[in-house]
């Protein structure tokens, strides 16, 4: 099975600050990888896939890089409506979801 | 646009059984790559099984033998019949459609979820 993990597991950032998720494979999955954002009470939504690619509708403060093992999700500028959980996902080898990042918005 | 609404939840007790439904809109079920994925209180997503346009199904290793996927394609529905539930399988499910190319998946439309509380 392919296991994902996702640092850090929490952090606390301000207004405009840029954050950066990292989410590493213990094999590699090409370009294979989602990430989604998680309000409380809420269903996930899709953010990017393919590892880079922006879903339609999502604001372009939101970018995904990497590929094979390591790759990140990155808010250029945070904005309070950012304040969520954060999971990637593997999609090369069966559905593996990483155990989240929780972003506060100081 | 694409609405998937789940149903069927509710209190069951150990060893009991359910089945929870998704009613698609918007999609044919039986067209799409569609998918379980559930999360315990307070903890994070954990993919639980998908069926292909083809009828494939797979499951995780926590579910295999005890759930099954299945869809009724004339009321475009989603099913996931769950059997020998325990206290673990205690989650909100959500039901999600998946798309893909070459590989499958990432998962772009969802339900709003519906709560399976396995307890005595």
């Amino acid at each position: 099975d392919i296991q994902m993990t996702q640092s850090p597991s929490t952090l606390s950032a301000s207004v405009g600050d840029r954050v950066t998720i990292t989410c590493r494979a213990s094999q590699s999955v090409t370009n294979c990888l989602a990430w989604y954002q998680q309000k409380p009470g809420k269903a996930p939504k899709l953010l990017i896939y393919k590892a880079s690619t922006l879903e339609s509708g999502v604001p372009s403060r939101f970018s995904g890089s990497g590929s094979g093992t390591e790759f990140t999700l990155t808010i250029s500028s945070l904005q309070p409506d950012d304040s969520a959980t954060y999971y990637c996902q593997q999609y090369r080898r069966y559905w593996t979801f990483g155990q989240g990042t929780k972003v506060e918005v100081k | 646009e694409v609405q998937l609404v789940e149903s069927g939840g509710g209190l069951i007790q150990p060893g009991g059984s359910l089945r929870i439904s998704c009613a698609a809109s918007g999609l044919d079920v039986s067209n799409n790559y569609m998918t379980w994925v559930r999360q315990a209180p307070g903890k994070g997503l954990e993919w639980v099984s998908i069926i292909f346009a083809a009828g494939t199904t797979f499951y995780s290793d926590s579910v295999k033998g005890r759930f099954t996927i299945s869809r009724d394609n004339s009321e475009n529905t989603l099913y996931l019949q769950m059997n020998t539930l325990r206290a673990e399988d205690t989650a909100v499910y959500y039901c999600g459609r998946g798309l893909g190319g070459a590989t499958c998946c990432h998962f772009d439309s969802w339900g709003q979820g519906t709560v399976v509380t396995v307890s005595s």
